[in-house]
């Protein structure tokens, strides 16, 4: 089946500690996306990439930091420097740029204990 | 600074009623507007989206665009139960090099009463 993965999708880190979402599709998508929710809100944009080895800071890019060396594959790491981490992580991907039909991932609930 | 607006509600509809949600944008620029729709602890699920001034239908849903008023509507025809749920409006501009990604509303939740 096509779609996109992520893992886990449940995480716990402690503070001060750098912790990496993964996010896999296999449905030969150029664009992919990392959103952040938190309760009660809308999604914020943190990182994206329209291509493979490219990628773009979204609105709340601080503290975070991604890598896009496959086509297939666009990992999150939520470093120590984001000081309120704990939130609902979304991946999504879309055909290419000018595809806006973004498709999401399960989503990884990361909590900082 | 881009910004979509909704009423986070609850909006309450009795089953069968007309769910009707509303959403405005900030930017004329935006070209591309959808409609997710997110149950509790769920990813959003893409349910319509729409370009062009005007309505877009799909089964029992019906987008509405109104560029002129930067004003985007979703109605849902025959509400179930099934549909309580938050509906989340998000938009794109596409500034020349792709579109950067949708820029969402906080969601109206929505409550379909038996």
């Amino acid at each position: 089946d096509g779609g996109i993965t992520q893992s886990p999708k449940y995480l716990f880190r402690k503070e001060g500690q750098n912790v990496t979402l993964s996010c896999e599709q296999n449905l030969n998508h150029d664009a992919m996306y990392w959103y952040r929710q938190d309760p009660g809100q809308g999604l914020r944009l943190i990182y994206y990439s329209q291509i493979v080895n490219d990628f773009q800071k979204g609105d709340i890019a601080e503290g975070y930091s991604v890598s896009r060396e496959k086509k297939e594959s666009f990992p999150l790491t939520v470093t120590s420097a984001q000081k309120n981490p704990t939130a609902f992580y979304l991946c999504a991907s879309s055909v290419d740029a000018q595809s806006t039909e973004a498709f999401f991932g399960q989503g990884t609930r990361l909590t900082v204990v | 600074q881009k910004e979509v607006e909704q009423n986070s509600g609850p909006l309450s509809v009795p089953e069968g009623a007309i769910a009707s949600l509303n959403c405005t944008y900030s930017d004329r620029g935006s070209q591309s507007f959808f409609w997710y729709r997110q149950y509790s602890g769920k990813s959003p699920e893409l349910i319509m989206f729409i370009y062009s001034n005007g309505d877009k239908e799909d089964g029992r849903f019906t987008a509405q665009l109104n560029k002129a008023s930067q004003y985007v509507s979703l109605l849902i025809r025959d509400s179930q139960p099934s549909d309580s749920a938050t509906y989340l409006c998000a938009v794109t501009v596409d500034s020349g090099g792709g579109a950067d990604g949708l820029t969402f509303g906080k969601g109206t939740h929505l409550i379909i009463q038996p």
